[in-house]
């Protein structure tokens, strides 16, 4: 199993631009999951999926801030336009299911916004 | 709503030192607690999980944590310590609430000096 994979693995880009990053989970893991590292606020769930639908948005910051999740192997976040407190490391988690299962992490996005 | 409280930031211990790392959480019902690591550069990986039954779980790498309910409280404990071990060490809480998605302490950075 290769496990979660975000690309890309770093992402520098100016202030204003678009920015997609990008998440294949697990096959057969029907829950996904957006989390933000900063050193400030620590581990900020943003999203998370439950068989393609959002369930929880409420952790997305703004409406720069947007997630799709167009089928069971793939899932984008997309940050337009990006702001310098944007920076930060995103990853990407699946599990089999919502609650009592362990998330599976990707190995993460360092986003620096300049 | 469900929160992590981790009171230790940085934690610095010589080898062969014994581990206690603390971890408290806000929320009276059923939940399921969990510890991740994060060595330096990488993604975070389960270290022990307690969803019911005996209180005191075992994970990998010699790690240990005690559910204590009525202090709210799922302390990691390592006997002695590694320099391998240095990383940064999150508790995560989910509780049987609505929202069906971990929520993350601030974590502890462990430093082990040689």
């Amino acid at each position: 199993d290769a496990g979660v994979i975000q690309s890309p693995r770093h992402e520098v880009t100016e202030m204003g631009q678009e920015v997609t990053l990008r998440c294949k989970p697990i096959s057969g893991h029907n829950s996904l999951f957006w989390y933000r590292q900063t050193m400030m606020r620590g581990l900020e769930l943003l999203i998370y999926f439950n068989n393609n639908v959002p369930i929880d948005d409420s952790g997305m910051p703004e409406d720069r801030f947007s997630a799709k999740m167009p089928n069971a192997s793939f899932s984008t976040l997309k940050i337009q336009p990006s702001e310098p407190r944007d920076s930060a490391v995103y990853f990407c988690a699946s599990s089999p299911g919502t609650g009592d299962s362990p998330l599976h992490f990707g190995n993460g996005t360092r986003l620096t916004v300049t | 709503a469900q929160s992590v409280s981790q009171h230790n930031h940085h934690v610095i211990l010589s080898e062969a030192a014994s581990l206690e790392l603390g971890c408290n959480y806000s929320y009276g019902g059923t939940v399921n607690l969990f510890w991740y690591v994060q060595y330096p550069g990488q993604h975070l990986q389960l270290l022990l999980k307690y969803f019911s039954g005996d209180p005191l779980v075992k994970g990998i790498k010699g790690f240990e944590a005690e559910f204590i309910k009525s202090k709210f409280s799922f302390n990691l404990r390592k006997p002695s310590v590694q320099w391998s071990d240095t990383a940064e060490y999150f508790c995560a809480v989910n509780a049987y609430t609505g929202r069906r998605a971990l929520t993350f302490g601030s974590g502890t950075r462990l430093q082990v000096q040689p």
